[in-house]
């Protein structure tokens, strides 16, 4: 059974750091691309970051470029993403999602954790 | 960016047929994906590449369309159906974007 595990949100203070990760199990982790997802509070879905299945490429949205990092270690079959000088406009909740790419059809999530909240603010 | 709308929300009855529209500012050929969010769970996958069925998800669910204008359908709607859907497109290059969702109340 696939699952995707979030952990490390909460509530912090804007300008500061935080560090998601996505545990992964039940499947081949270093074959997939990997996703972060966000959602405001009673908002639609934003796409954050994007990785490939070996690291060597990754995507931002505009509003995070500089800021946040996606990363992943294959061997702990594990996904992160490390969220610096945080605003309160990132708070949100964050799933992590697992990425199928097939040609003519794009990419999209077959698979979603349950997500964690992250809350900026003073 | 390509924007995709959806209308904000539907209130139809058990047992009735609902179609659920997402429109796109630009063509994304069959590059488009649906999901049903029930409050407090995560996203769920229904339709990929437009009109392909998810494993494990009822024949009640289809989708349609190609280029900008897409239709997912649920024939007939069930109370367990109660969920915003969204519709998402990846066919050009990132930001691969999402609509704002359509929430589907049973009367």
């Amino acid at each position: 059974e696939v699952q995707l595990v979030e952990s490390g949100g909460g509530l912090v203070q804007p300008g500061r750091s935080m560090k998601l990760s996505c545990a992964a199990s039940g499947f081949t982790f270093n074959n997939y691309d990997m996703a972060w997802v966000c959602q405001a509070p009673k908002k639609g879905l934003e796409w954050v970051a994007t990785i490939s299945y070996d690291g060597s490429s990754t995507y931002y949205r505009d509003s995070v470029k500089g800021r946040f990092t996606i990363s992943r270690d294959n061997a702990k079959s594990t996904l992160y993403l490390q969220m610096d000088s945080l605003r309160s406009e990132d708070t949100a909740t964050y799933y992590c999602a697992r990425l199928l790419g097939i040609p003519y059809y794009g990419s999209y999530c077959d698979y979603w954790g349950q997500g964690v909240m992250v809350t900026v603010s003073s | 960016d390509t924007v995709l709308t959806q209308s904000p929300a539907l209130a139809v009855s058990p047992g009735e047929r609902v179609t659920i529209s997402c429109r796109a500012s630009e063509s994304v050929s069959t590059g488009m994906h649906w999901y049903q969010q029930k409050p407090g769970q995560q996203p769920k996958l229904l339709i990929y590449g437009a009109s392909n069925l998810e494993s494990g998800v009822p024949a009640r669910f289809s989708g349609s369309g190609s280029g900008t204008d897409f239709t997912l359908t649920i024939d007939p709607v069930e109370a367990d159906d109660t969920a915003t859907y969204f519709c998402q497109q990846s066919w050009n290059d990132p930001p691969w974007t999402f609509g704002g969702g359509t929430k589907l109340e049973l009367k």
